[in-house]
């Protein structure tokens, strides 16, 4: 049983510039939430996406976005990329009639330069 | 005002030792609570859920106080392997939550 997988593992990027984050959920999973992780912090909630939308949004600008696929597969863009932008971004898929048990991936290394 | 505050430790204490994190929250609407585990560079693992009447796990047992606005997590008989970040997790609504910075335990030999 395949967990929740992202890609890449590590990324680094220039100011300014755009960045495209995967991630697979659980299998029988439908529901995808996406964290920002700074050092020492603990995850910080930009949204979740159910049936291909938006069902929750935490308090991140709109340069964060993101997309569900049929498959229940997501991606997160953020655009004109700033230095604090430099994270863990950690993806967690559940169930949405039990979306407090979140499974999370191994998260995506970004940094900005 | 944050939405969860955790001590961030570090808490060091000796294999065998109980030891107890607790963790406050600013919205009285909130309605789930859990605890999560996170070890160096790894993702966060749920560790347990909180109820109101208080759950036991093995060693771990968690509590709800709605009245402070305050969970806590004891651990007993600390083994080393329980060496990794606690982070405490409110849920104000059904589909977002809120982590805590995250407590820093080390259990020593």
């Amino acid at each position: 049983d395949a967990g929740v997988t992202q890609s890449p593992t590590h990324l680094i990027k220039t100011r300014g510039q755009q960045v495209t984050l995967r991630c697979s959920p659980k299998s029988g999973h439908d529901t995808v939430s996406w964290y920002q992780q700074a050092l020492g912090q603990g995850p910080q909630f930009i949204f979740q996406y159910y049936e291909e939308e938006e069902r929750q949004r935490g308090n991140f600008p709109d340069r964060f976005s993101g997309h569900q696929f049929p498959n229940y597969s997501s991606e997160l863009n953020v655009n004109a990329l700033l230095l604090g932008d430099s994270a863990l971004y950690l993806c967690a898929s559940s169930l949405a009639e039990l979306s407090y048990e979140q499974y999370f991936g191994p998260g995506t290394r970004l940094t900005v330069t | 005002r944050k939405e969860v505050e955790q001590d961030p430790g570090p808490f060091n204490v000796p294999e065998g030792a109980t030891v107890a994190f607790n963790c406050t929250y600013s919205n009285s609407a909130s309605q789930s609570f859990f605890w999560y585990r996170q070890d160096c560079r790894k993702e966060p693992k749920l560790l347990m859920s909180v109820y109101s009447s208080g759950n036991e796990d093995g060693r771990f047992t968690a509590q709800l106080n709605r009245a402070s606005q305050y969970i806590s997590l004891l651990i007993r008989d600390s083994k080393l392997s329980d060496s990794a970040t606690y982070l405490c997790v409110v849920n104000p609504n059904f589909n977002k939550f809120y982590f805590g910075s995250g407590t820093k335990l080390n259990v020593k030999p």
